[in-house]
């Protein structure tokens, strides 16, 4: 059975350090991986996603996905934080009949 | 190009009555997936419609909720004989299956009385 764990319910980092939030999962067949970004009363914003090739995926505002297929692992990085990026982000593997299953979530608080 | 369209943005009900939330999927995309959120809480998968069809609804409560995507307009969830339990935000998201993400809309924030 497909599932995504994010054992962070919270990361807290100071502006301008680097950030990690993490994702592990677990799927049969290829995996494809998301992370997305939510704001306050808001929907889900895509942010980056992995399907194959390179382990390293940039995606919007300068974050960044490694995967590491021998850890089951996608964490998500920033190497310098904003305190505008302090937000709830979901992890998410997409089957291969189209369905998603997504971490329970991570609050990122960024302090000035 | 529009996104995914939710309305209304706010739904108040009494408990009895029945709530219905709309989802225009953005242009060209032909698949329809339905969350439930609570506060502080993450997704909850509800169901997955491509057009006229149920494909998944899994996560859907065997009684009173409902869902379509009919060939012409929006998908509808239907939530019938609404209770307490029923207040949280429901998210729709719609995609073009393949490697592509989802892309959601801003949600339903139901409320009942």
């Amino acid at each position: 059975a497909q599932s995504v764990a994010q054992p962070e319910d919270q990361v807290n980092v100071a502006e301008g350090n680097p950030l990690t939030v993490k994702c592990t999962y677990s799927v049969s067949g290829n995996p494809y991986l998301f992370w997305y970004v939510q704001y306050p009363n808001r929907g889900l914003q895509f942010l980056l996603k992995y399907i194959t090739g390179d382990n390293l995926v940039k995606g919007s505002y300068g974050f960044e996905a490694e995967f590491n297929k021998s850890q089951t692992s996608f964490h998500l990085k920033k190497p310098s934080a904003l305190v505008s990026d302090s937000a709830l982000y979901f992890c998410a593997v997409r089957d291969d009949f189209n369905k998603f299953y997504f971490g329970s979530g991570t609050k990122l608080n960024v302090k000035p | 190009n529009a996104g995914v369209m939710q309305n209304p943005r706010h739904l108040v009900r009494r408990r009895g009555q029945e709530a219905r939330l709309r989802c225009s999927p953005m242009k060209g995309h032909s698949h329809v997936y339905w969350y439930r959120q609570l506060p502080e809480e993450g997704l909850k998968f509800m169901v997955y419609l491509q057009k006229e069809n149920i494909i998944d609804e899994s996560g859907m409560p065997k009684e009173r909720f409902s869902a379509e995507f009919p060939k012409e307009g929006p998908s509808i969830l239907r939530i019938q004989q609404v209770v307490r339990g029923d207040s949280a935000a429901y998210f729709c998201a719609s995609g073009q299956g393949g490697n592509q993400p989802q892309h959601f809309g801003d949600g339903t924030r139901l409320s009942i009385l």
